[in-house]
């Protein structure tokens, strides 16, 4: 059973840093790109970043370039997201999400329960 | 950026009855268009990859349509399960980019 398990989030103030973790089990985590889409409260999903499987392709949504990380270890079985420079509209539940097979571009078919990050002084 | 549109906002329909929800592109994708479906406090599910095909366990009164701009999203026959919110995808360029999604209320 493909099991996504977020951590790492929380009440951090502006300006402040955090690092979520994503830990994959059951299924070849090495072989599937990796994503973080997030959603505000109450708002729509909006995609964040991804990583192809090997870690050496990335991509980010313009309203995070500079800021976050996204990173895996494959030894591991883990993908995170290095977040710098918080702001108040970072604020939301961050979901890791699967790419389907052979999809670096792709449709997500697994994805975490969420972890929130709050973003206040 | 592709921009992704869905309609109606909200749709309010009853069990046994027929729902279509649409998602418009600003340019085309080809067939590399999702859909999810989303409730209260849960993560998003994945029902439909590349246009038209079921992802594994969706039932088969889910269906999809569409190339191009132009999407569909059909459920044949809601069931109580089905109301909720629901997101298409595009995949065709970065960045990925969702609709703003369809609230299916129970009318």
């Amino acid at each position: 059973e493909v099991q996504l398990l977020e951590s790492g989030g929380g009440l951090v103030q502006p300006g402040g840093s955090l690092r979520l973790s994503c830990a994959a089990s059951g299924f070849s985590f090495s072989n599937y790109a990796m994503t973080w889409v997030r959603q505000a409260p109450g708002k729509g999903l909006e995609w964040v970043a991804s990583i192809s499987t090997g870690g050496v392709n990335t991509h980010f949504a313009d309203s995070v370039k500079g800021r976050f990380t996204i990173s895996r270890d494959n030894s591991k079985n883990t993908l995170y997201l290095q977040m710098n420079s918080l702001r108040a509209e970072d604020t939301a539940v961050y979901y890791c999400a699967k790419g389907r097979v052979g999809q670096w571009l792709g449709h997500f078919d697994y994805w975490g329960q969420g972890t929130l990050v709050t973003v206040s002084s | 950026e592709i921009v992704l549109t869905q309609s109606p906002a909200t749709l309010s329909l009853s069990p046994g009855e027929g729902a279509t929800l649409s998602c418009r592109a600003s340019q085309s994708v080809g067939s590399y268009l999702g859909w999810y479906q989303q409730k209260p406090g849960q993560a998003p599910r994945l029902l439909i990859y590349d246009a038209s095909n079921r992802a594994t366990g969706i039932p088969a009164r889910f269906s999809g349509s569409g190339s191009e701009t132009d999407f569909t999203l059909t459920i044949s026959s809601l069931e109580p399960e089905d109301f909720a919110v629901y997101y298409c995808q595009q995949r065709n360029n970065w960045p990925i980019t969702f609709g703003q999604g369809t609230r299916l209320e129970i009318k």
